[in-house]
């Protein structure tokens, strides 16, 4: 049974730090791996999805990278502000359905 | 504008009670989800539909049920039988390619009276 891990489970930086999240799955066949971020109270939305042939995604200060033969992703954030403050989860697409790691709750501070 | 509305936001049931939690979406996607998150936790699985009529269990499905008579809604009824419902519901949409990103509604937050 696919296992998601997210490391760290929090994580708190000063305002304009580049910072890394890292998710880890242990079954190697997946179709893709979503990145969302959840505010509180409210649904996903997604950042990036990453397709299982390709490497890395690129959106405005958002990176994220796949190494699906070790089973690893990151999330980077570059220059952080506060209103990344939020929840990045990551999720895994096997034959049909997502699993989904327990999360990293970020706080940017000013 | 196109996306998922889930509603109530907020929902309440008394012991022994049924309750059934809307989603609908007008994105024209095939495939619809219903996830529960618990705190601290990711989202759980607990129903899919790829298609009209069809629906298969997911991780967590005991204690709920489902039905999708049309493409636009696929409403979870939490029946007494789930021991635990108090959680967070979230129901999603994708166009049934694995390859394209699943679209989130707000969410629907069950509790027990």
């Amino acid at each position: 049974k696919q296992e998601v891990t997210q490391i760290p489970a929090a994580l708190s930086v000063p305002e304009g730090e580049n910072l890394v999240l890292n998710c880890s799955f242990t079954d190697s066949a997946i179709y893709n791996l979503q990145w969302f971020r959840q505010d509180p109270g409210k649904g996903l939305t997604s950042l990036l999805l990453i397709q299982s042939s390709q490497r890395e995604q690129t959106s405005g200060r958002l990176n994220a990278s796949l190494d699906k033969s070790s089973g690893r992703s990151t999330l980077y954030i570059a220059a952080s502000q506060p209103g990344d403050s939020a929840t990045y989860l990551c999720a895994v697409t096997g034959y049909s359905t997502l699993t989904f790691g327990k999360g990293t709750m970020l706080l940017v501070s000013p | 504008d196109g996306g998922i509305t889930q509603s109530p936001k907020y929902l309440f049931r008394k012991e022994g009670q049924n309750v059934t939690l809307s989603c609908e979406q007008n994105l024209n996607h095939d495939a619809m989800y219903w996830y529960r998150q618990d705190p601290g936790q990711g989202l759980r699985l607990i129903y899919y539909s790829q298609i009209v009529n069809d629906f298969q269990k997911g991780d967590i499905a005991e204690g709920y049920s489902v039905s999708r008579e049309k493409k636009e809604s696929f409403p979870l009824t939490v029946t007494s039988a789930q021991k635990n419902p108090t959680a967070f519901y979230l129901c999603a949409s994708s166009i049934g390619n694995q390859n394209q990103p699943q679209h989130f509604g707000d969410g629907t937050r069950l509790s027990i009276l």
